[in-house]
């Protein structure tokens, strides 16, 4: 079975300051894709950024950005720039490419941004 | 279109009630999923629909629970003789297909509270 494991539950950072979120993933599969999403104190879950593992570059939009490791099942966010409004849950979930298709999330990093 | 909606936003019911949410998910969606979230976790896998097709249901939905999706449009989630444990925040998403990576669209949850 798929796991997914977030090991900060808490994360802050200055504002304009840069932070990076860690995520690591256990599978045997070599097709999947990976995600970080966000979830503000409104409640709906919002997609950060996506990462196809067969991909060796690693995603980018805007001021997010990953570090992708296959090998060592990392999937790590930065946010560079850190702004007030990036306050929310953070979520690193993974997909496999086939079947259900089904999101298996991890149990998330509350990010605060200090003013 | 204005995304996946989600009704009621909140729901307090008594132990031992009834409760039914309902989803209505992107129109050209033909995946449906529930999800469960509870209190500091990553949402939990419950079911999904493919068009009206219930295809895989978690080891967490027990037998009080039912969802359909009649016509492959909207879909309800039916809990039956609700107990404390299931107070959670219930959430729906919906994608375009399989295979590829469309993403999910969330809506914003029901939040249910037994008492």
């Amino acid at each position: 079975a798929q796991t997914v494991t977030q090991s900060q539950p808490e994360m802050s950072v200055q504002e304009a300051e840069t932070v990076t979120l860690s995520c690591t993933y256990d599978t045997s599969e070599s097709d999947y894709y990976l995600f970080w999403y966000k979830q503000p104190p409104s409640r709906q879950m919002i997609l950060v950024i996506r990462q196809e593992a067969y991909k060796q570059q690693n995603a980018t939009e805007n001021r997010f950005s990953v570090n992708f490791q296959k090998a060592a099942k990392s999937f790590s966010l930065k946010i560079s720039d850190s702004q007030l409004g990036d306050a929310a849950m953070y979520f690193c979930a993974y997909r496999p490419n086939f079947g259900n298709e089904k999101l298996t999330f991890g149990t998330g990093t509350r990010l605060t941004i200090i003013p | 279109d204005t995304g996946v909606s989600q009704n009621p936003r909140h729901k307090i019911t008594k132990r031992g009630q009834n409760v039914t949410f309902r989803c209505d998910p992107i129109s050209e969606h033909n995946r449906l999923y529930w999800y469960r979230q509870t209190l500091g976790q990553g949402p939990e896998f419950l079911t999904y629909f493919q068009n009206e097709a219930q295809l895989e249901k978690s080891r967490l939905l027990s037998d009080r629970f039912s969802a359909e999706r009649p016509k492959g449009s909207f879909s309800t989630l039916e809990i039956q003789r609700t107990e404390q444990g299931d107070s959670a925040m219930y959430l729906c998403a919906s994608s375009l297909g399989a295979g590829q990576d469309y993403g999910y669209t969330f809506g914003s949850g029901t939040r249910l509270t037994v008492v």
